[in-house]
């Protein structure tokens, strides 16, 4: 069955940088792109953006496309986000998800990430 | 960027009710619509794509309808799991977005 894991919560200092895994299992890594999704605490999901595996290519929401890196790694079929110079802004759930074109159809369990002082 | 707008942001209804929830688009996004279900401390459950196609595993009573700008999500025999905040989200247009959600609680 399709299953994919994130790495667990994280605390960061404000301008720092945090890293998100997501490990797929249960399909061709490279068929389906991965899916990034936020949502912080008390509001509504943020899409961040989408990473095809098969050649890398991404579709970064311009909100963070200066902040933000989306990698794969087909050798372990994990993907990966990263999002740099953190404010308290930044202190959401964090959501990977499997692309079926650009619909997310299955989704990791979250990485709670929060930025403070 | 398209503005997903839902309405009513939240609604009380009893078991076995029929909800309707609906979404605009700011602009005309033909069927290229979403569906997503979230409950406290859960990962969102995707439920509907391209506006009326039901995600496998998702319960009948669930159904999407709607095309260019207006779309509507309707659960038929509200069961007391579908207890939740909905989300459309469009994703014609980058960036993709999505409706400020719209809670179901218990009358």
């Amino acid at each position: 069955q399709v299953q994919l894991v994130q790495s667990g919560a994280e605390v960061k200092k404000p301008g720092a940088s945090v890293i998100v895994s997501c490990k797929a299992s249960g399909y061709t890594f490279t068929h389906n792109g991965i899916i990034w999704v936020r949502q912080a605490p008390g509001q509504g999901l943020e899409w961040l953006g989408w990473i095809s595996p098969l050649n890398g290519d991404t579709i970064i929401a311009q909100k963070f496309q200066l902040r933000a890196t989306m990698t794969t790694d087909t050798s372990t079929d994990t993907a990966y986000m990263e999002l740099r110079r953190l404010t308290s802004d930044d202190t959401a759930v964090y959501y990977c998800a499997r692309g079926r074109g650009l619909f997310p159809d299955y989704w990791g369990q979250g990485t709670l990430i929060t930025v403070s002082s | 960027d398209i503005q997903m707008t839902q309405s009513p942001s939240s609604l009380s209804a009893s078991v076995g009710d029929r909800v309707t929830i609906t979404c605009r688009a700011s602009q005309g996004i033909s069927s290229w619509l979403a569906w997503y279900q979230v409950k406290p401390q859960k990962a969102p459950k995707s439920l509907i794509y391209a506006a009326s196609n039901l995600q496998s595993g998702v319960p009948s009573r669930f159904s999407g309808s709607g095309s260019g700008t207006d779309f509507t999500l309707t659960i038929s025999n509200l069961q007391p799991e579908d207890f939740a905040t909905y989300y459309c989200q469009q994703y014609d247009t980058y960036p993709l977005t999505f409706g400020g959600g719209t809670k179901v609680d218990i009358k």
